[in-house]
């Protein structure tokens, strides 16, 4: 499967501010995925990066508080806008196994907002 | 959109024994069935998965069912050991590639 790193692993972020995390995958995928998973809790998706074109958001998610950017088939990232403590999460992006339904996480991002 | 349930939320079992976690899901498009194992601090690994066109699937001590027909699946871990315990979860896909996940069962393996 594809190696997939993410970047910052980990922030403190004051609130109102806002975070830009990085997905990089070392092969080229169709589909890129951006998942938050609250303390204790499911994945819930967020959205899906499509490249070269605007992010399909799931219920609950909007553009303004959640831009992503999908520039070409290896990268995208995932922005956390105007931060509330209530945005305190672990953020994971997934890619799909070559055109497989099989998804492949990476190690996420930790956020603390204070 | 899909919705799952997972059960039970927590499974402590002897080292050795075996342990089932059962899930429903409510979309009858859904035709793929990952389980993902989650360590403590861990991004969730794939460990077994199945699809609608398969009733059983082995892979080793662990093993999946799907019973379309009651739309439910289950993960069977045999033997288990103690680097077994974690969150598991499982997870429903339709043609759109969105995964659905159950809410995870945390299972404790006593030594």
């Amino acid at each position: 499967s594809a190696v997939i790193s993410q970047k910052p692993s980990r922030d403190i972020c004051q609130r109102g501010t806002s975070l830009t995390i990085q997905c990089q995958v070392d092969s080229q995928v169709t589909m890129m995925f951006w998942y938050r998973q609250q303390p204790g809790q499911s994945l819930t998706l967020i959205a899906t990066a499509n490249q070269g074109s605007e992010a399909t958001y799931e219920s609950g998610f909007v553009i303004d508080k959640f831009p992503i950017s999908r520039p070409n088939l290896t990268f995208s990232t995932l922005t956390v806008s105007n931060m509330s403590p209530e945005d305190s999460s672990i953020y994971l992006c997934s890619v799909d196994g070559q055109g497989t339904y099989e998804q492949y996480f990476g190690p996420g991002t930790r956020l603390t907002v204070t | 959109g899909e919705n799952v349930e997972q059960h039970p939320s927590t499974l402590s079992v002897q080292e050795g024994d075996s342990a089932v976690i059962k899930c429903t899901y409510s979309d009858s498009a859904s035709n793929y069935f990952p389980w993902y194992k989650q360590e403590l601090g861990k991004r969730p690994q794939l460990i077994i998965d199945i699809r609608s066109n398969v009733g059983e699937k082995k892979d080793q001590r662990i093993a999946v069912t799907l019973n379309k027909t009651a739309k439910h699946f289950s993960l069977h871990i045999t033997e288990t050991q103690p680097e077994d315990s974690a969150v598991y979860f499982c997870a429903a896909i339709t043609n759109d590639y969105k995964l659905s996940f159950g809410a995870g069962t945390t299972v404790t393996v006593r030594a």
